[in-house]
């Protein structure tokens, strides 16, 4: 597509609650990034993928969180028992490859989840 | 592990001024710089890349540096617009994902 797209935009649900963020990026990009950002605060690197293989997982919060891609192309990020601190927007980006010197990076609009 | 800093955290300027803001970074291993620009619920949007190879890059009213080997770059802001308010955020890439700084909380004033 022409820009990456992320989708439901909004989200609210209850605590104890799974929900599932879809990611689609750039078409031909290899590299998928998921950060979130929390109210008032920067961006918080959780996984990113090179093809299908996430080669990071570091940065995801607890086991409750979990994020799968197929194909190179679409990706989802699972958050199982849903707690008010997962509450944030869930920002996914895509680029050619990772790292690299003219590798620009594309941000979605972002996936805005409220745990209530 | 690359940490990045981003000074000042909040800059209010009366429309027409020419600004700089500044990030640092602590790992100088990088490929390339990035400069971001994020409205109030919105995604971030590229402002410029510039490569570790380069010094500067120009687009419009704004310019960046980079001094890879100080781990320093700047963004200038030419005669600044109400419409630039905004929170910039500059995040250094090497061969692993980017990373942010907090950013600089940017508010124009008509």
């Amino acid at each position: 597509g022409a820009g990456v797209s992320q989708s439901p935009s909004n989200k609210v649900t209850e605590k104890g609650k799974d929900v599932e963020l879809r990611c689609d990026p750039i078409s031909g990009h290899t590299a998928l990034y998921w950060y979130r950002q929390s109210l008032g605060q920067g961006l918080e690197f959780l996984i990113y993928f090179q093809g299908n293989s996430a080669p990071d997982k570091s940065g995801l919060p607890s086991d409750r969180f979990s994020a799968e891609r197929t194909g190179g192309s679409v990706s989802t990020l699972t958050i199982q028992r849903t707690q008010q601190e997962d509450s944030a927007v869930y920002l996914c980006a895509s680029s050619s490859a990772v790292g690299g010197a003219g590798n620009t990076i594309y941000f979605g609009e972002g996936s805005w989840l409220t745990v209530v | 592990k690359q940490e990045v800093t981003q000074i000042p955290a909040a800059l209010s300027v009366p429309e027409g001024e020419n600004l700089v803001l500044n990030c640092s970074f602590t790992d100088s291993a990088i490929y390339n710089l990035q400069w971001f620009r994020q409205d109030p619920g919105k995604g971030l949007t590229s402002l410029l890349l510039i490569q570790s190879s380069q010094r500067e890059q120009t687009s419009g009213r704004l310019n960046a540096s980079l001094d890879k080997s100080s781990g320093r770059s700047t963004l200038y802001i030419a005669a600044s617009q109400p419409g630039d308010s905004a929170t910039y955020l500059c995040a250094p890439s090497g061969n692993t994902p980017l990373v942010f700084g907090k950013g600089t909380r940017l508010s124009v004033i008509a």
